[in-house]
This record gives structure tokens, C-alpha cells and sequence, in this order.
């Protein structure tokens, strides 16, 4: 069946510029994350997203950066006036159900480039 | 809090020799284990989990790891190393739907 899929795989920017990133999570997952990926670095927390319930934004970094998820299924990553520190890989995950021991199903990810 | 520490960020073996990979968790409550492994420019992959039951799980590709309370770690073992597991690797822990991931260990694998 159809995996996590994001897009674009690859998007590079300049300075100052609004981004937007994809996420289209595997059919019927309820449970929804982003996470960033930093050169040399393990998985950044931003922001989980379960059913209807009011999303976690605690790993967001700063006001810059914003998710929203539309009818429970497509997620969108707005990054505003991307800064270089920005420049990493975006990775999208969701889960089944609702017990802790499910394991992430991950996309592919999206590569930023802040230029 | 919950932790994740593996050691050693980048681990070289020979083909056909042990690879083992280490995993050291800190968790309040009994956690849910996991390790995934990255291939370049794609997402995690899951190889195996741990929830409760047997300490020793087995996962896909040949990949096991064990349980141990005692020492609260989750080390990844295969007896051994292929060319196609040159991979990075990630321990992961779980508790509630927060999972805190490891820094990552890249594997080389040498002909």
C-alpha cells in the first residue's frame, strides 16, 4: 500500500522567502508528526497532530514556523522568512491508532536548502 | 525526562563480521523501544520494536536486539555485517506519543 509521502523532495530558497512543505500521511493514521533533521544531528520534535484533538506545537522553534492539518489527513509545514539555520531535512511521520507502541511510519522527507 | 544515548556516532566492522550497535535509554515509566535505520535520502525505516514480552526481539534483515532493564539498554546485534547494511541507525523510545530519538550511528561496512 501507499507509504508517507511528502513533497517536494527537494526545495532550495532564498533568504527572507516563505516555504511550504507537504505531508500526505498513510491512509487512516490518525497520529501525524514533523520532525527535523539536521546534518549530524538525530530528530528534532515539532509538532504532533491526533485526530481532532488540539496539535502539541511544543517542539516548534520559533514563531516562524507553523503546521496545519486539513481534515484530519494532509498536513502542511510554513516555514516564513526562512533564515539559513533552517536548511535541513523535513520528515513527516504517522502512526495507526493510539497506543504508544505503534511504530512511526516515516516519509521520505524534504530537503530545505536556505540560500 | 525521557533520553535516548547511543554511542559511538559512526561504527566501521568488516563484511561478514558482528555488527553490534549500542542503545542506552533513561524512561520513568517501562518504555517501548524501537530502532530504525536510515538509507541516504530516504525516510527512517522501522527494524524492530520492543513493547513487553521477550527481552530478545527479532526484527527484519537479520537485525535482533535485547532488552536489559538492568543496564536500561536496547543494543542492536547481527552476527553478520552485509555491504548493504552501511546504513545510519537510530534507537528510539516512546513514551505516551512522544518518541525521543537517538543522535544517530552511522554504520561502514568494509569489503
Amino acid at each position: 500500500g501507499a507509504g508517507v509521502s511528502q513533497s517536494p523532495s527537494n526545495k532550495v530558497t532564498e533568504k527572507g522567502k516563505d516555504v511550504e512543505l507537504r505531508c500526505d500521511p498513510i491512509s487512516g493514521h490518525t497520529a501525524l508528526y514533523w520532525y527535523r533533521q539536521s546534518l549530524g544531528q538525530g530528530l528534532e520534535f515539532l509538532i504532533y497532530f491526533q485526530g481532532n484533538s488540539a496539535p502539541d506545537k511544543s517542539g516548534l522553534p520559533s514563531d516562524r514556523f507553523s503546521a496545519e492539518r486539513t481534515g484530519g489527513s494532509v498536513s502542511t509545514l510554513t516555514i516564513q522568512r526562512t533564515q539559513q539555520e533552517d536548511s535541513a531535512v523535513y520528515l513527516c511521520a504517522s502512526r495507526g491508532g493510539t497506543v504508544d507502541n505503534s511504530p512511526l511510519h516515516f516519509g521520505n522527507g524534504t530537503r530545505l536548502t536556505v540560500t | 525526562a525521557q533520553s535516548v544515548t547511543q554511542l559511538g556516532s559512526h561504527v566501521s566492522v568488516s563484511e561478514g563480521a558482528l555488527v553490534l550497535l549500542r542503545c542506552n535509554y533513561s524512561s520513568s515509566v517501562p518504555p517501548y523501544l524501537f530502532w530504525y535505520v536510515q538509507y541516504p535520502n530516504q525516510g527512517l525505516q522501522l527494524l524492530l520494536k520492543y513493547t513487553t514480552g521477550a527481552t530478545l526481539v527479532k526484527g527484519i534483515n537479520g537485525f535482533e536486539a535485547e532488552f536489559k532493564k538492568s543496564e536500561t539498554s536496547f543494543h542492536l546485534t547481527k552476527p553478520s555485517a552485509h555491504m548493504s547494511d552501511a546504513a545510519e541507525y537510530f534507537c528510539a523510545v516512546s513514551v505516551a506519543y512522544k518518541y525521543i530519538f537517538g543522535t544517530g550511528t552511522r554504520l561502514k561496512v568494509l569489503a
